[in-house]
């Protein structure tokens, strides 16, 4: 399986960037990396995943380590809306399975 | 559009009760999960399957049990619910192209406690 270390807690100011730093050591070659947030009271929801390059979207950018042992979400400017648990994860998708586990994640705090 | 619908969304038992935990998503998706969350342990997978008729293990699969009929489906059942067993259950479901990782759509959960 893919384990992953990240922070338990971080701050940020509002509308100021935010790198969410994640270990993932034993992910293999072929698994993408994967992030996910999580409001209070509410499902996971999507934010980004990749292989190997940086990758963006309308959410966030993902920078991925040349040797792909870790990762770093970046949010480029924090809202209040952004307070969340970010979950960082890597698939184990050896042949004929799939599987992607989560940690415990990293709790995202916004001060106005 | 409905994505991952998940009922009920809260539920009572008492030791020993059973019940199923239904998941229904209307995207076509291959892949289908479930996921219980406790406090301060992040999200565990309990089982998942790859298609219809296929379902395996995943990290804490004892006391739950799971079927996939069809593409649209993937009900939990506790067959002798335990206090253990009180959490947060999540359902996901996403595309599946063999090793090629999709993102994974979430149900809204179900808050069980077990007395």
């Amino acid at each position: 399986d893919a384990k992953t270390t990240q922070p338990n807690s971080m701050e940020s100011n509002e509308e100021e960037p935010v790198h969410l730093p994640c270990n993932h050591s034993t992910i293999s070659g072929t698994d993408y990396i994967h992030w996910y947030r999580q409001l209070p009271s509410q499902g996971p929801e999507y934010v980004i995943h990749g292989l190997t390059s940086n990758v963006n979207n309308r959410m966030a950018s993902l920078a991925i380590a040349e040797d792909r042992k870790s990762s770093t979400l970046i949010l480029h400017r924090a809202t209040l809306r952004d307070a969340a648990v970010y979950y960082c994860t890597g698939g184990d998708s050896g042949a004929g399975s799939y599987q992607l586990t989560f940690g415990k994640g990293t709790k995202l705090s916004v001060i106005p | 559009n409905a994505g991952v619908t998940q009922t009920p969304k809260f539920q009572v038992l008492k030791t020993g009760q059973s019940m199923t935990l239904q998941c229904a998503q209307d995207m076509n998706h291959e892949y289908m999960s479930w996921y219980r969350q406790d406090p301060g342990m992040g999200l565990r997978l309990i089982h998942y399957s790859v298609g219809a008729g296929i379902t395996d293990q995943g990290e804490v699969p004892n006391g739950y049990n799971v079927s996939r009929s069809t593409t649209e489906d993937f009900p939990l059942r506790l067959l002798s619910a335990a206090p253990s067993q009180t959490s947060v259950y999540f359902c996901a479901s996403s595309y599946y192209q063999g090793e090629i990782n999709e993102k994974l759509f979430f149900g809204s959960g179900t808050q069980l406690s077990v007395l």
